[in-house]
């Protein structure tokens, strides 16, 4: 079974350009999310996709992210314009029922 | 919305000793609770996880207690190995299958 694939791998941008990461779930996976995890913290989770429809986003800064899941199965997180403190990795995971959530391998961004 | 503390934040034995990391949550309707094992670069990935009608799960060398009253699960690892040295994470599950992540656990195992 194919795992989460998600790209790119590392990201270097300057403060206020823009960036966009990509999330392929594994097949069959109904459930998306993307996490935040900043240097030496957990995981922090910014949205929750069920299909192509939003769950939660209630901790998603939506003045500069956004994320969308059309076709309910690869997703993009996008930020415009990033800041110095969105340097982090981030996750995307997906599940299918059983609450397991699998994740991918990350995209590491570095805000300079 | 759910709160979840994790101590110790670092934690060093020698190999072959036990090691145990805590973690309370804040929300009496979690009842899902995972750990997952962070390698340095790598992706989380779940080692064991733990329902709220069971008190205790079992996989060869690890071990997890819940203790639904006090809002509170440990992860025991036995036996440990130089290969255990990772960041452990707990995380509770509220509603809508939304995970908080504990502030994680950097075990060292020392040969």
């Amino acid at each position: 079974e194919a795992g989460v694939a998600q790209s790119p791998r590392y990201k270097i941008i300057e403060k206020r350009q823009s960036v966009a990461f990509w999330c392929n779930p594994i097949s069959g996976h109904a459930t998306l999310y993307w996490y935040q995890q900043i240097l030496g913290q957990g995981p922090k989770l910014l949205i929750q996709f069920q299909n192509n429809g939003v769950v939660d986003d209630s901790q998603l800064p939506k003045d500069r992210f956004s994320a969308e899941r059309l076709k309910g199965v690869d997703s993009t997180l996008k930020i415009q314009p990033a800041k110095l403190e969105d340097s982090a990795v981030y996750l995307c995971a997906s599940s299918y029922s059983n609450n397991e959530q699998f994740f991918g391998p990350g995209t590491r961004l570095t805000v300079l | 919305g759910e709160n979840v503390e994790q101590h110790p934040s670092t934690l060093s034995v020698q190999e072959g000793d036990s090691a145990v990391i805590k973690c309370t949550y804040s929300d009496s309707a979690s009842n899902y609770f995972p750990w997952y094992k962070q390698e340095l670069g790598k992706r989380p990935q779940l080692i064991i996880d733990i329902r709220s009608n069971v008190g205790e799960k079992k996989d060869q060398r690890i071990a997890v207690t819940l203790n639904k009253t006090a809002k509170h699960f440990s992860l025991h690892i036995t036996e440990t190995q130089p290969e255990d040295s990772a960041v452990y994470f707990c995380a509770a599950e509220s509603t809508g299958n939304m995970l908080t992540f504990g502030g994680g656990t950097r075990l060292m195992v020392k040969p």
